[in-house]
């Protein structure tokens, strides 16, 4: 079956110190592989999506994202987390017509 | 959030009862999509539309239903025959659902649905 995994239900960062929240995932053929945010009773913010290409995308916030075709890995990243980063985070693959999502992350940065 | 709009934030039904939660969007998109997500859980596919007056189940659209007769609203009906209907749901549209399609989904802010 496909699948995506996000390993971690919470990191935890220090202000300042640079982020990572893990995806990786189980589909046939090439995806297309999404980043989501979500605060609190809120719906989900787009952050960035990898295509083809490079595989280093830049998105929004200041978040970047690395995929790894052979560890089927497409991890979130940014150099300096900020308090206000604290949110939920979502990973969802697209192999066909229909999105695959993970179960989320919780973030939480810490002053 | 852009320009998906649902309402209403918070509704409250009671068992047996039927409930519809708006969705509209400005955003001339063909597509629009139905989640429910649940605490610890990604978001699971209720409904999707491609295009005006034609719509697909997703993975859990039992005791759900759907109309598209506008390209702008596409309202999501919870039935009395949804056992679990205390969720949050999402309403996302994007341009097309085609197979080879890059587009990326657009999220409403959502509808907290709480049965009493």
């Amino acid at each position: 079956a496909q699948s995506v995994a996000q390993p971690e239900d919470q990191v935890n960062v220090a202000e300042g110190n640079p982020l990572t929240v893990k995806c990786t995932y189980s589909v046939s053929g090439n995806p297309y592989l999404f980043w989501y945010v979500q605060y609190p009773n809120r719906g989900l913010q787009f952050l960035l999506k990898y295509i083809t290409g490079d595989n280093l995308v830049k998105g929004s916030y200041g978040f970047e994202a690395e995929f790894n075709k052979s560890q089927t890995s497409f991890h979130l990243k940014k150099p300096s987390a900020l308090v206000s980063d604290s949110a939920l985070y979502f990973c969802a693959v697209r192999p066909n017509y229909q999105l695959i999502w993970g179960a989320g992350t919780k973030l939480i940065i810490k002053p | 959030d852009g320009g998906i709009t649902q309402s209403p934030k918070y509704l409250f039904r009671k068992e047996g009862q039927n409930v519809t939660l708006s969705c509209e969007q400005n955003l001339n998109h063909d597509a629009m999509y139905w989640y429910r997500q649940d605490p610890g859980q990604g978001l699971r596919l209720i409904y999707y539309s491609q295009i005006v007056n034609d719509f697909q189940k997703g993975d859990i659209a039992e005791g759900y239903s759907v109309s598209r007769e506008k390209k702008e609203s596409f309202p999501l009906t919870v039935t009395s025959a949804q056992k679990n209907p205390t969720a949050f749901y999402l309403c996302a549209s994007s341009i097309g659902t085609g197979a080879t399609s890059t587009d990326t989904q657009y999220f409403g802010p959502g509808t907290r649905l709480t049965v009493l």
